[in-house]
């Protein structure tokens, strides 16, 4: 099955950029997302790219996707320490079911002052 | 996208007992999911729950276990059986959206402790 790796930990400083990478085995995988978990919460939708796209931009969110390599990334520009959360990056098939979205371990992303 | 209410949001529970949790959503939805994320860890798929329908359970699941109701399209209930401290985990429901563009809508999780 499919299989999804991320960094466990990312510290930045406030106003740097951060960047999460996430790699994935499935050249199927069709609908890549991110989320982001903060403290006690649940997962909140930030972003997705397609796979038939390269790069998807959303404010301050810029997701790069690299098929040759199977490697996705979000970028977050001016990082802020309301960013600091557990990033998790998620993919699925187009013929699948959450049956085929498969979960990365999630980074966890510290903002410093 | 899909707005999902899930209770409770936490619980310390006695082992050997059971837990229900419930998730409500906002609108009429196929497919309601519902996941485990173990303390430090990833979000593992539970099983899947259609409307009419037993429950898919996906490997190392099992019903008995985690019996799970589906009465109709906007409702669900995970069941935790004859809990023991290794259930201690977040649960959270999920549903599929129209357009897998909006990606997929969580609730908020039911952070569960077993003593």
């Amino acid at each position: 099955g499919e299989d999804v790796e991320q960094s466990l930990f990312l510290s930045v400083r406030e106003g740097d950029s951060s960047v999460i990478n996430c790699t994935y085995t499935d050249s199927s995988s069709t609908y890549l997302y991110w989320y982001k978990q903060e403290p006690g919460a649940g997962l909140q939708l930030l972003t997705y790219i397609f796979s038939n796209m390269d790069m998807k931009q959303d404010q301050r969110l810029t997701v790069l996707l690299n098929k040759k390599d199977k490697h996705l990334s979000l970028r977050i520009a001016d990082t802020q320490t309301g960013d600091s959360a557990i990033y998790f990056c998620a993919v699925g098939l187009l013929s699948g079911s959450a049956r085929q979205l498969t979960f990365g371990s999630g980074t966890q992303l510290t903002v410093l002052p | 996208s899909a707005v999902i209410s899930q209770k409770p949001s936490r619980d310390i529970c006695q082992r050997g007992t059971s837990l229900t949790i419930q998730c409500q959503v906002d609108s009429q939805v196929t497919m309601m999911f519902w996941y485990r994320q173990q303390p430090g860890q990833s979000l593992t798929l539970i099983a899947t729950a259609n409307q009419g329908s037993e429950a898919t359970y996906e490997s190392g699941f099992v019903i008995d276990k985690f019996p799970i109701s589906r009465p109709n399209l906007t409702f669900s209930t995970l069941t935790v059986s004859n809990m023991s401290p290794e259930d201690s985990s977040i649960y959270l429901c999920s549903v599929e959206p129209w357009d897998r563009e909006y990606g997929y809508t969580f609730g908020s999780g039911t952070r569960l402790t077993v003593v």
